[in-house]
């Protein structure tokens, strides 16, 4: 089965300063992660991929995710906040028919 | 490309109506996805089609709600009637079928019933 945990509901961080959203997933096998960020009002928007190449994954806005087997895990970084970040985060994990398991979003308030 | 488009973008509606939504999936994708987010319950799969056939529509709350794909380049979600419940962000979402690609998702179509 496939699920995937958002561990902070949650974060704020100054402009300038990395960002961390924690995300742990549990798939039956091989499995393809996505986050996608979502602007107030707005649709979601891809922000990155792992579908089983290189483990660190580089994304639009400076964003970039890393998959560790071992761990579990596919958190996302980036190394400097600005302003325009402020969003809800979904972490995703997709099974083979391409069925969506969104995690529960991590709200990012950056401020100024 | 113009993305995935839906309409309308707003909708008010009072209690009892008919409500239908509407989506054009993006050009030579074959599975179309219809979601639900509100604050409660977050972001919900409510069906999802594969070249215009149903695969699962566990998602979908009751009855009252029906979901069609008459070809590849349309889909709708209907309420009938609507209930104030209803109430949410419906966004629908195109790709290509296989589990490493990306989802496309509209705008949304912002549903109030009153």
């Amino acid at each position: 089965a496939q699920s995937v945990t958002q561990l902070d509901s949650h974060v704020s961080v100054s402009e300038g300063t990395p960002v961390l959203l924690r995300c742990n997933y549990s798939s039956s096998y091989s499995p393809s992660l996505f986050w996608y960020v979502q602007h107030p009002n707005k649709g979601l928007q891809l922000l990155l991929k792992y579908t089983s190449a290189a483990t660190l994954v580089k994304g639009i806005n400076g964003f970039e995710a890393e998959f560790k087997k071992s761990e579990t895990s596919f958190h996302l970084t980036k190394p400097s906040a600005h302003m325009s970040d402020a969003a809800e985060y979904f972490c995703v994990v997709s099974d083979h028919f391409n069925k969506f398991y969104f995690g529960s979003g991590t709200k990012l308030n950056v401020k100024p | 490309d113009a993305g995935v488009i839906q309409s309308p973008r707003h909708e008010v509606t009072e209690m009892g109506q008919e409500v239908t939504l509407r989506c054009k999936p993006i050009s030579g994708h074959n599975s179309l996805f219809w979601y639900r987010q509100t604050m409660m319950r977050g972001l919900e799969l409510l069906i999802y089609f594969n070249n215009n056939v149903p695969i699962d529509d566990s998602g979908m709350p009751e009855d009252r709600f029906s979901a069609k794909m008459p070809n590849a380049s349309f889909s709708t979600l209907k309420i009938q009637p609507s209930e104030p419940r209803d109430s949410a962000v419906y966004f629908c979402a195109s790709s290509l079928t296989g589990g490493s690609y990306e989802q496309y998702f509209g705008p949304g179509t912002r549903l109030t019933v009153t």
